[in-house]
């Protein structure tokens, strides 16, 4: 079964402290690995697709990376500002290529 | 370029209630999915169109239905309401062909409460 499981549930930082959030997952057909953040009641905001091992992206204090099992999100030196439910999904590789959720990972950056 | 809509923002709903949630995809974009998102949890694939037909559906019930119009608007229907459908509903399109096809962009979401 497709599964996605995202750690920690929840982080807390101050402000300028770096970390990562660890996205792990076990799919058969794996088309894209995707990071999204979402604010308190709205929707999902794109950050990042990963396809393939080995890649990495950044955007501002984000860096997403891949391996072919899990996927990490680094953040160096968070502002408040970045506090917000980031969301990992996966897509499933079938017709439809669907989105598979983790449960996401709650950051709180306290100044 | 405009982003994904959707309408209403906020519902208040009876249980055995019908209600419809509309969406207006981005831009160049022709293919709709609809998600649930229960509180704490992450979203839950419900149904996807791509011109005009359903295209693939998750583990929902047939009361959950849609559409897709010629303008790829949609909408999700779900009939005979219960208290569990209480969630917030996400509306993503998708951009044709390409490796870049496969990026859902969300709108803000419906949020359904149902009593």
């Amino acid at each position: 079964e497709d599964q996605v499981t995202q750690s920690p549930e929840a982080l807390r930082l101050q402000e300028g402290e770096s970390s990562s959030l660890n996205c792990s997952y076990t799919v058969s057909g794996l088309r894209g690995l995707f990071w999204y953040r979402q604010d308190p009641g709205k929707g999902p905001e794109f950050l990042f697709t990963l396809y393939s091992a080995g890649e990495e992206k950044e955007k501002e204090r984000l860096k997403a990376t891949l391996t072919k099992k899990e996927s990490f999100l680094h953040i160096t030196a968070p502002k408040p500002e970045d506090s917000a439910t980031y969301l990992c999904a996966v897509g499933d590789g079938g017709a439809t290529n669907k989105l598979i959720f983790g449960t996401g990972t709650l950051l709180a950056v306290q100044p | 370029e405009t982003g994904v809509t959707q309408s209403p923002t906020h519902l208040i709903k009876t249980r055995g209630q019908q209600v419809t949630l509309r969406c207006s995809s981005q831009s160049g974009h022709n293919t709709v999915s609809w998600y649930q998102q229960a509180l704490g949890q992450g979203p839950q694939f419900i149904f996807q169109y791509y011109r005009e037909e359903e295209n693939g559906r998750g583990n929902f019930p047939p009361r959950f239905s849609g559409l897709q119009f010629p303008n790829y608007s949609s909408e999700l229907n779900v009939n005979a309401l219960e208290l569990d459908d209480s969630a917030l509903y996400l509306c993503a399109s998708s951009p044709p062909g390409g490796s870049s096809y496969n990026e859902q962009f969300f709108g803000p979401g419906t949020r359904l409460t149902v009593l």
